[in-house]
């Protein structure tokens, strides 16, 4: 299985920038995926194929990496983004990194 | 609108069989594929299986063994069982639309609808 590492958790303040990270554990191209999950609700997708923004989802939130390694930011970050980030591969059936949480202070 | 919606017994005994049920709106399942991802408490999210719109099906090897996926297109319902369940297999289920994406040469898939997710509990 293609494993993908994710650090834990992440505090910042409104306004800051914040780069969230993902590692494979071997190559999946571009791609890598990423989805916004906030307490009690699904998971939202953000991201498609490592850097192409969603439908509606705010100019904000961008996407980079090919490979192994892969960057979900948000600039600037706000209060509503609380939430934990998930990363997701296709490239070798399905997997999900462990998530980010992250905390805006 | 795009919906889609699981349903199921909520309370499971140990080694019995789950049934859960996704009904979709607002799309044919024999344009796109839905697949079922479980996430225990607080913690990550794991691809079970899929549903291609061909009727055609693929499942996560750790599960290969005691789960099925079927569907019925006639309803718009996807159809989740397992078998054998124990209490690790308590958590949140959820069924997703698949899109596949074209990049380079490769296809890649992504989720870009999910229900709202149902909760099972299995415990005596």
């Amino acid at each position: 299985d293609t494993v993908l590492t994710q650090s834990p958790a992440l505090a910042v303040s409104p306004g800051e920038r914040v780069t969230i990270s993902c590692r494979a554990s071997e190559s999946v191209s571009t791609g890598m995926h990423w989805y916004q999950q906030k307490p009690g609700q699904q998971p939202k997708l953000l991201i498609y194929g490592a850097s192409n923004l969603e439908s509606g989802v705010p100019a904000r939130f961008s996407g980079s990496g090919s490979g192994t390694d892969f960057t979900l930011t948000i600039d600037p970050v706000e209060a509503d983004d609380t939430a934990t980030y998930f990363c997701q591969q296709s490239w070798n059936d399905f997997t999900f990194g462990s998530g980010t949480k992250l905390e805006i202070k | 609108q795009v919906q889609l919606k699981e349903s199921g017994p909520g309370l499971v005994q140990p080694s019995q069989t789950l049934s859960l049920t996704c009904t979709v709106s607002g799309f044919s399942l024999t344009s796109y594929s839905v697949h079922w991802v479980r996430q225990h408490s607080g913690k990550s999210l794991e691809w079970m299986g899929r549903m291609w719109s061909d009727g055609d099906t693929s499942y996560n090897s750790a599960f290969t063994s005691r789960l099925s996926i079927s569907r019925d297109t006639s309803k718009s319902q996807v159809f989740l069982k397992m078998n054998s369940l124990q209490t690790e297999d308590t958590g949140t289920y959820y069924c997703a639309r698949e899109v596949l994406y074209y990049y380079d040469g490769y296809a890649y898939w992504y989720f870009d609808f999910w229900g709202p997710g149902t909760m099972v509990t299995v415990s005596s």
